[in-house]
Parts: C-alpha cells; sequence; structure tokens
C-alpha cells in the first residue's frame, strides 16, 4: 500500500520569497508522484508529475519538485510566490500508472502581499 | 486538452430525496472513472472505481446502496446520493482516466466539483 504524508496543512510566505512545500511518500515499490493545485469550489489541477527518467520535474505556473528517493520526498518549490498562486495543494501516489491515486491531507498556500 | 464536466456545481436538497450528480470526458474516452468526497480540511477520500460496462469497486466504508455508480459509457459516470442526509453534505469530485496505449500514459484529469448540502 502507499501514503503520503504532507507537513503543515498551512504555509504562508511573502510574495517573491521562496515556496517550499513538503512531500513524504511511502511505497514498497517505485511510485508515480504528483503534485495538485485546487482553488475553492474547484476541482483539482495537476501542477506536474514524475514518473521515471530525471528527478528534477518542472511543472506549470513555474513549480517544479524534485524526486529524492533516499529521503523518499517529492517537495514542490517555486522561487518566487505570487499572489495567485494562494490555493491548496496536494501530493499523491500511485504504484502503477492505471492505478488509484492516493492524496495527502493537503497544505493551504497563502501569499501575503 | 482534456476536460471533465461535472454537473452540477452546486444542489442544495432536502433530507431523504435523492440526488444525481454527473462526470463526462468531454473530448476523450474514459476507461475508468474514479468518484472522491472532499471533507473540509481533510483531503480527498476516494469512494469508488467504475470501469465503463462493469460494476463499480468500492472503498471499504463505502456505502454501494448509497452512493450508486453507474459508467454505462466511456464519456458518462453518475454518482447517485439515495436518501440523502445532513451528513452526506460534502464536496464531491470526479475524475477520469484515458489510457493512451500508444505512450502508455494515463493522466488522471479532474471535474470541478460539486458542493451537495442537504438541509
Amino acid at each position: 500500500a502507499q501514503s503520503v504524508t504532507q507537513l503543515g496543512s498551512h504555509v504562508s510566505v511573502s510574495e517573491g520569497a521562496l515556496v517550499l512545500l513538503r512531500c513524504n511518500y511511502s511505497s514498497s515499490v517505485p511510485p508515480y508522484l504528483f503534485w495538485y493545485v485546487q482553488y475553492p469550489n474547484q476541482g483539482l489541477q495537476l501542477l506536474l508529475k514524475y514518473t521515471t527518467g530525471a528527478t528534477l520535474v518542472k511543472g506549470i505556473n513555474g513549480f517544479e519538485a524534485e524526486f529524492k528517493k533516499s529521503e523518499t520526498s517529492f517537495h514542490l518549490t517555486k522561487p518566487s510566490a505570487h499572489m495567485s498562486d494562494a490555493a491548496e495543494y496536494f501530493c499523491a501516489v500511485s504504484v502503477e500508472s492505471y492505478q488509484k491515486v492516493t492524496f495527502g491531507t493537503g497544505t493551504k498556500l497563502q501569499v501575503i502581499p | 486538452g482534456a476536460v471533465v464536466s461535472q454537473h452540477p456545481s452546486r444542489v442544495i436538497c432536502k433530507s431523504g430525496t435523492s440526488v444525481k450528480i454527473e462526470c463526462r470526458s468531454l473530448d476523450f474516452q474514459a476507461t475508468t472513472m474514479f468518484w472522491y468526497r472532499q471533507f473540509p480540511k481533510k483531503s480527498l477520500m476516494l469512494m469508488a472505481t467504475s470501469n465503463e460496462g462493469s460494476k463499480a469497486t468500492y472503498e471499504q466504508g463505502v456505502e454501494k446502496d448509497k452512493f450508486l455508480i453507474n459508467h454505462a459509457s466511456l464519456t458518462l459516470s453518475t454518482l447517485t446520493v439515495t436518501s440523502a442526509h445532513p451528513e452526506d453534505s460534502s464536496f464531491y469530485i470526479c475524475s477520469a482516466r484515458a489510457v493512451d496505449l500508444g505512450t502508455g500514459n494515463s493522466p488522471l484529469h479532474f471535474g470541478n466539483g460539486t458542493r451537495l448540502t442537504v438541509t
């Protein structure tokens, strides 16, 4: 079975500051890892995903994440926060491309002007 | 890009009535659809997985007689909350997956969710 832990249910950053959202996973087999963003009363939008290959994955809106197998982590970063980045972010894991996805509990990002 | 349309976006119903939520893949055929329930300040909880033309597979603890799922075609799945109660009030989200046999990719596309309020 796979699981995901997101450290910090709320993260606040100043506009222009670095964004770091933490995610650790547990999986008995090589995982597929995802970050999704959710705006209020909306569905989820895929930011980026890691399947195989390069461990540094670049996504939309300037976000990127690095798969670190030794640390079982897949933290999400963005060099400079923008007000429009305020949303809830979910890390997720799947053990196979065709299998169901397990989500973390989410981290709400607040961007302070 | 692939679009999943979920309808309605908001619904208010009286206790004891049934509510149907539709999830449509607009420009691709969805071999598998998933239904999630999102509680306040909590993650998305998978309720069930449905494959076109077969019975849905429900997660442990989800009442299949209460949450009826139908996946009659490759572009439509429905979730019916039967005899709704206030505790069923929640945000329900569907997602659809299409497998690209050429690349092996099977991205997950989400609907915009349905806010159900049972009074």
